[in-house]
């Protein structure tokens, strides 16, 4: 299957700091990213969905000047946490699509911890 | 997309079959059947998908009934490493690839 990886895998901030996640698709060029945060013992739930070099469209409730998706190649998403708050730990996973498979691919996966 | 239903958990032996059942009763001409798992503070893993042939790949085996409401993940003999939150996605084919997570089986393989 497709290989996805994100970077940091966890990361400790301070509130009110600012944190970014690095989602990279190694073999395949990923024209689609989503965006999905789980919450403890919750299920997925999608952020947003960005094309690649086009602004993200975002779920309902989820705040785009909170959350700061760039998408500007076809190999790395970043999602910028900005202003983080203990509310916002949560377990941010992106998922790659792009044309060269049919399935969708998810990264490991990055577990963000506010204080 | 259509809505699909699980059961909460499931346990299993080790070395056993374990048969997962999801029920999508609204599911259209369309509308594939996807599964996923994920193992505890781990992204999701894709095991398998289907429209309306069975199908079978080196992880498991899916069974999609005749009418298309109900679909089975079989997975032919389970591990420990197997123990996971499966799920049960009904996703529409063409341009809108966004998958909708439930709340999934958690399957307990015991030894």
């Amino acid at each position: 299957g497709a290989v996805v990886s994100q970077h940091p895998s966890r990361v400790i901030c301070k509130s009110g700091t600012s944190v970014k996640i690095e989602c990279r698709s190694l073999d395949f060029q990923a024209t689609t990213m989503f965006w999905y945060r789980q919450f403890p013992k919750q299920s997925l739930m999608l952020m947003a969905t960005s094309n690649e070099g086009s602004k993200a469209t975002y779920e309902q409730g989820v705040e785009k000047d909170k959350f700061l998706i760039n998408h500007a190649s076809l190999t790395l998403s970043t999602l910028t946490v900005t202003s983080a708050h203990p509310e916002d730990s949560s377990f941010y996973i992106c998922s790659p699509f792009g044309d060269r498979y049919n399935e969708q691919f998810f990264g490991p996966g990055t577990r963000l911890t506010v204080l | 997309d259509a809505k699909t239903t699980q059961p909460t958990s499931m346990d299993c032996a080790e070395g056993r079959a374990a048969n997962l059942p999801c029920n999508h009763s609204t599911i259209s001409g369309n509308e594939y059947v996807y599964w996923y798992r994920q193992i505890h503070s781990q992204g999701p893993q894709y095991i398998i998908h289907g429209l309306k042939n069975n199908e079978t790949n080196e992880m498991a085996s899916l069974i999609i009934t005749e009418d298309r409401k109900s679909s089975t993940l079989i997975l032919p003999h389970a591990t420990l490493r197997d123990t996971a939150v499966y799920y049960c996605i009904v996703r529409r084919g063409g341009s809108n690839y966004k998958l909708t997570f439930g709340k999934g089986t958690l399957l307990t393989v015991n030894p």
